[in-house]
């Protein structure tokens, strides 16, 4: 299985801040890196797939990349409503897998 | 609009059976593969199986193989899931969740289901 570590778990940022998450795959994917917002809740939400492409209806401070094994997300500039939490998955090979998430709070 | 509804959850004894469904509409629904997502209370998703459009094909984390099945009906837009010898481990909000033909990833979900296995 590819385990999905992201980096880091918790971070606490300011409305404006430019903030950046990292997800590092076990072995060398594919493309289908994808990235999840959840709010408490609620369904997650996807923002990102295929590591570079924005979800329709997706904000454009929102932004991926990444290849091989390292993958970032990276929010240009924080608005309240990011607040939340961030998955990002595999879907590369089965069984799909999901990081352990990282928790985006306010400072 | 695509929409999906899960229902069907409640509170089990361990070792107990339950049956999820998840309606859909707004797509059309046997040209799309379908997911089950679940989340534990307070912790992160775990993938949990998957069919085909035409259920000829299923998938299964290797933590409930064996115990759960995934089927749909596409004559009315229904997936399924039933779930035997249940686990405390099982307890979590079970999401059903679809791709898109262009779209790598989910981009529709349910609003979940809360499936609670306790004495």
């Amino acid at each position: 299985d590819i385990q999905m570590t992201q980096s880091p778990s918790s971070l606490s940022a300011s409305v404006g801040d430019r903030v950046t998450i990292t997800c590092r795959a076990s072995q060398i994917i594919s493309s289908y890196l994808n990235w999840y917002q959840q709010k408490p809740g609620k369904a997650p939400k996807l923002l990102i797939y295929a590591t570079f492409s924005l979800q329709s209806g997706v904000p454009s401070r929102f932004s991926g990349s990444g290849s091989g094994t390292d993958f970032t997300l990276t929010i240009s500039s924080l608005q309240p409503e990011d607040f939340a939490t961030y998955y990002c998955q595999q879907t590369d090979s089965i069984p799909i897998t999901f990081g352990q998430g990282t928790r985006l709070e306010i400072k | 609009e695509v929409q999906l509804l899960e229902s069907g959850g409640g509170l089990v004894q361990p070792g107990g059976s339950l049956r999820l469904s998840c309606a859909a509409s707004g797509l059309t629904f046997s040209s799309y593969a379908m997911t089950w997502v679940r989340q534990a209370p307070g912790k992160g998703l775990e993938w949990v199986s998957t069919t085909t459009g035409n259920g000829g094909r299923t998938i299964y984390a290797d933590s409930v193989k064996g115990r759960f099945t995934i089927s749909r009906d596409n004559s009315n837009n229904t997936l399924s899931l039933q779930m035997y010898s249940l686990r405390a481990e099982d307890t979590a909000v079970y999401y059903c969740a679809t791709e898109s033909p262009d779209v790598s990833g989910y981009p529709y979900w349910g609003q979940g289901t809360l499936v609670a296995v306790s004495s």
